[in-house]
C-alpha cells in the first residue's frame, strides 16, 4: 500500500510568481485535504477535494486554488506569490474524512 | 477565540516521567478528534484517535472530556524517542490543529 506522496520537496520561488503543488493520495483514499504550516505554527486548512469537487475551504484567498484528477491526486496551485506564503505545505488523505487522515511529506515552499 | 488551542509547553521531562497536556476545542458537535505526532520538519503522523470512553495505546493514553470540551493525552514511562511536538486535531469536515504541545525527554 503506497502512501501519500508530494511532490516537490523543496521549492524557492520568487514574490509574484506561481506554483504548482502535486500529492497522489493513498491508495483507495478519495478525499484530499491541503494544509500551510507555518513555522511553529500547527498546520492550517486551505481546502478540502472529495470525488473531484471542493468541499470546504479554509480561510485562504482565491489565489489559493486546486483540483482533484479522477484518480483522486490533486494540485495545489498558488498565484501572485508572497512572501508570507513560505511555509510546509502538506497533503492529506482520507477514506471518508470521519477516520484519522494520512499526511504526505510535505512540500517546503521558500518565497524570496 | 481560537478553533483548538494547545499548551505550547514545552514539557522537559527525564526518561521514566509521566507527562499529560491537554487540548480544548471551541465547536461542542465536534465528534471525532485525534492526537499526531511531529518530528521537527517532517509531517505530522497519526499517534492515536480519541473516544469517547478514552482509549489506551501502551504507554499513550488519550481521554475526551465532552462537558469541558477538552481532550488529553498522557504518555507513560517516557522515553528519548518520545521527544517531538503532539498535535490535537479536531475533525469538523476538515481538521483543525493546535499549535502543538513540545515534549523533549532527557536522559
Amino acid at each position: 500500500e503506497t502512501g501519500v506522496t508530494q511532490s516537490p520537496t523543496h521549492l524557492i520561488k520568487t514574490r509574484g510568481q506561481q506554483v504548482t503543488l502535486r500529492c497522489s493520495s493513498q491508495s483507495g483514499h478519495n478525499t484530499v485535504s491541503w494544509y500551510q504550516q507555518a513555522l511553529g505554527q500547527g498546520p492550517q486548512f486551505i481546502f478540502q477535494y472529495y470525488r473531484e469537487e471542493e468541499n470546504g475551504r479554509g480561510n485562504f484567498p482565491p489565489r489559493f486554488s486546486g483540483l482533484q484528477f479522477p484518480n483522486y491526486s490533486s494540485e495545489l496551485n498558488v498565484n501572485a506569490l508572497e512572501l508570507d506564503d513560505s511555509a510546509l505545505y502538506l497533503c492529506a488523505s482520507s477514506l471518508t474524512g470521519d477516520w484519522g487522515y494520512t499526511f504526505g511529506s510535505g512540500t517546503r515552499l521558500t518565497v524570496v | 477565540r481560537k478553533e483548538v488551542e494547545q499548551d505550547p509547553g514545552p514539557f522537559n521531562v527525564p526518561e521514566g516521567a509521566t507527562v499529560a497536556f491537554n487540548c480544548t476545542y471551541s465547536n461542542s458537535a465536534s465528534q471525532s478528534f485525534f492526537w499526531y505526532r511531529q518530528d521537527c520538519r517532517k509531517e505530522p503522523k497519526l499517534l492515536m484517535s480519541v473516544y469517547s470512553s478514552g482509549n489506551e495505546d501502551g504507554r499513550f493514553t488519550a481521554q475526551l472530556n465532552r462537558a469541558s470540551q477538552y481532550i488529553s493525552l498522557l504518555i507513560r514511562d517516557s522515553k528519548l524517542s518520545d521527544s517531538a511536538t503532539y498535535l490535537c486535531a479536531v475533525n469538523d469536515y476538515k481538521l483543525s490543529f493546535g499549535a502543538g504541545t513540545t515534549v523533549t525527554v532527557r536522559a
